[in-house]
């Protein structure tokens, strides 16, 4: 059974720091890796989706990578800023339309 | 916005009532999905339609029914539910569920309290 850990679960910096997230799954056998954003109350925004082909996916600040052989990524954030505050979901998509998702990291981003 | 609402935003209701959960996506997507998502815990899938078939139910008690009028259309219906159903519950779509390369698309949630 697939499963994935992030770690922390919280995390609080100041604005202007890079920072790195990172997320572990169990099973290697995936096609995809997606990492979310959600805000307080609201639902998930996809911020970016790795393919199993993949090593890495670029988005603005955002950069993630993916390590299939180990079970890893990482979210990288660039220049942290106070609208980077949310809780950052990591989700594995195996050999279905099922996404098991990590328990989330929380981050705050003080001015 | 993402393209995918969902009515009622909140919710309180007692364990003998019967209420329902709408969500309506209007990006043209085949798949729509169900999601369960209590304090401290991961995101948990609960029901996934690919064209109006249901094709995954994640062991959910049947106290929760779904129904998928149409691809545009999905509903979760309750009824006598448990304090412990208390959650976020947050619907998806996609293009076509199946597919590796499918990114979801989340609706804002419906909070759900059960006293």
């Amino acid at each position: 059974k697939q499963e994935v850990t992030q770690i922390p679960a919280a995390l609080s910096v100041p604005e202007g720091e890079n920072l790195v997230l990172n997320c572990s799954f169990t099973d290697s056998a995936i096609y995809n890796l997606q990492w979310f954003r959600q805000d307080p109350g609201k639902g998930l925004t996809s911020l970016l989706l790795i393919q199993s082909s993949q090593r890495e996916q670029t988005s603005g600040r955002l950069n993630a990578s993916l390590d299939k052989s180990s079970g890893r990524s990482t979210l990288y954030i660039a220049a942290s800023q106070p609208g980077d505050s949310a809780t950052y979901l990591c989700a594995v998509q195996g050999g279905s339309e099922k996404l098991v998702f990590g328990k989330g990291m929380k981050l705050t981003v003080n001015p | 916005e993402t393209g995918v609402t969902q009515t009622p935003r909140h919710l309180v209701m007692g364990m003998t009532n019967k209420k329902s959960l709408k969500c309506e996506q209007h990006l043209g997507h085949n798949a729509m999905y169900w999601y369960k998502q209590s304090a401290k815990k991961p995101l948990e899938l609960m029901f996934v339609y690919n064209f109006k078939e249901q094709t995954e139910n994640n062991s959910v008690p049947s106290r929760f029914s779904p129904e998928c009028p149409n691809s545009s259309h999905l509903f979760l219906h309750l009824h006598t539910l448990q304090p412990e159903d208390s959650a976020l519950y947050l619907c998806a779509s996609s293009q076509e569920g199946r597919s590796g390369t499918d990114t979801q698309y989340f609706g804002p949630g419906t909070r759900l309290t059960v006293l």
